[in-house]
């Protein structure tokens, strides 16, 4: 297993351009996160995804922002009309189908967004 | 909602010194995780730690659920041991996401 993998790992992008990243979980995790983390500070969350289904979103995720996991396999993330302030890196992390309350979440390297 | 607190903010240490870094949370939680950040970004999962004590090489971890509070030790540090520190739990009233809840860091230099 080579853990969670995100693509690109890097993209710069003009302001109001549209973006799509792309996050491939641990295979058989059934749950899978989206983060987004800005300069000196922790994480914050964005959406969660069991299976194909997003049972949760954060209101930072705003309706410029769009997440899918078809089949339940990969998913992606698609920002519209970029501003300045999504620059950020996207973390994308997935854990197992846990029982009981084991969760223990493992993430990919991260999208560094730049928006110039 | 839950607030995670980490202390000290900063850390700067030689090589081959011991340290303990805290994480504070406010409310119950079903799920600690503690992560050290690397300087290219990546997350590296280091314990989860709900509660009681771990240890892995040089790291041990432990945490008190009842008193809201988890420790990180690092002993012997090497300068790989340089980056952030981070804590995460899942608040046990937060719903059933078990979306991580991350603490402010502890930004930690081992000097040679």
């Amino acid at each position: 297993d080579t853990g969670v993998s995100q693509n690109p790992r890097h993209k710069i992008t003009k302001r109001g351009q549209n973006v799509t990243f792309r996050c491939d979980p641990i295979s058989e995790h059934n749950r899978l996160y989206w983060y987004r983390q800005t300069l000196g500070q922790g994480p914050e969350f964005l959406t969660y995804f069991q299976n194909e289904a997003q049972l949760e979103k954060s209101r930072l995720l705003s309706d410029r922002f769009s997440a899918e996991r078809p089949k339940g396999s990969f998913s992606t993330l698609e920002i519209q009309r970029t501003e300045q302030g999504d620059s950020a890196m996207y973390l994308c992390a997935s854990s197992p189908r846990g029982r009981g309350d084991n969760n223990e979440q493992y993430f990919g390297p991260g999208t560094r967004l730049t928006v110039t | 909602g839950i607030q995670v607190e980490q202390s000290p903010p900063d850390l700067i240490l030689q090589e081959g010194a011991n340290s303990t870094l805290r994480c504070n949370f406010s409310d119950s939680v079903n799920n600690l995780q503690w992560f050290h950040q690397n300087p290219w970004g990546q997350l590296i999962n280091l314990f989860y730690i709900p509660s009681g004590t771990k240890q892995n090489g040089r790291l041990s971890a432990t945490t008190v659920a009842t008193e809201r509070y988890s420790l990180l030790y690092i002993s012997s540090s090497q300068t790989t041991d340089s980056g952030v520190y981070f804590c995460a739990v899942v608040n046990r009233g937060g719903g059933a996401t078990n979306k991580l809840i991350f603490g402010t860091g502890t930004l930690l230099a081992v000097q040679p």
